[in-house]
């Protein structure tokens, strides 16, 4: 069973940065996987934040960027606001005779 | 504006088939698209169950595959999630969601509890 692995938890102060990352149990995460990026606040759905590994959503904040960081899916935030205190999911895709997509465990990011 | 809009029983009894039922309005399911469940345990982390093309065509969690079926009624622009033989592993918050594409959901329902107990 293929496994996403995210940080547990990782916490910023206001107005830095910080990247939060993605791995595949099957090895190196590349474009082909269609990285995706969702936040989630408590008692909300998740909003989509990043998809095809740096595309932005119209409505994304433009200190969210995507890219492919040794090996694995990332997202970095910078210049960070306390309302980016949230829950941060990857999402990748596998595709062949059962395609199918997975979630990392998702990060939880505490602003202090 | 897409809107989505899970409903479905909030309490099913263990060994039973859950059904729910997502309705979209703001834009018509036949014109495109995947339509997919995700689920999320109480205090846990988000699960992807399956989707399905506008056209019919189903793709599933590996891992639930035996207990799933998603179908589409256009006619309704609704679709719908039956999973079977709950246990009260299967307690979660059932979300819906359009997927442009490789998971990219970008519209969200704003989920439904769903508890197993007798």
């Amino acid at each position: 069973q293929t496994v996403v692995t995210q940080e547990p938890s990782l916490t910023v102060s206001p107005g830095g940065t910080v990247t939060l990352t993605c791995a595949s149990s099957t090895g190196a995460v590349t474009s082909g996987y269609y990285p995706n990026w969702f936040q989630q606040k408590p008692g909300q759905a998740p909003r989509a934040l990043i998809y095809s590994t740096s595309n932005k959503h119209s409505w994304t904040p433009a200190r969210f960027s995507g890219s492919l960081l040794g090996g694995k899916a990332a997202l970095t935030l910078s210049g960070v606001q306390p309302e980016d205190e949230a829950d941060y999911y990857c999402l990748l895709y596998y595709g062949g005779a059962q395609s199918h997509v997975v979630f990392g465990g998702g990060t939880k990011l505490t602003v202090l | 504006q897409v809107q989505l809009q899970e409903s479905g029983p909030g309490l099913v009894k263990p060994s039973e088939t859950l059904s729910l039922t997502c309705t979209v309005s703001g834009y018509s399911i036949s014109s495109g698209y995947h339509w997919g469940w995700i689920r999320q345990p109480p205090g846990k982390g988000l699960e992807w169950i399956g989707s399905i093309y506008h056209s019919g065509s189903t793709y599933y969690n590996p891992s639930l595959k035996s207990r799933v079926t998603i179908s589409v009624d256009t006619s309704k622009n609704q679709f719908s999630l039956k999973l079977s033989s709950m246990t009260a592993a299967d307690t979660a918050v059932y979300y819906c969601a359009r997927d442009l594409d490789y998971g990219d959901s970008d519209y969200w329902g704003q989920g439904t509890l769903v508890t197993v107990s007798s």
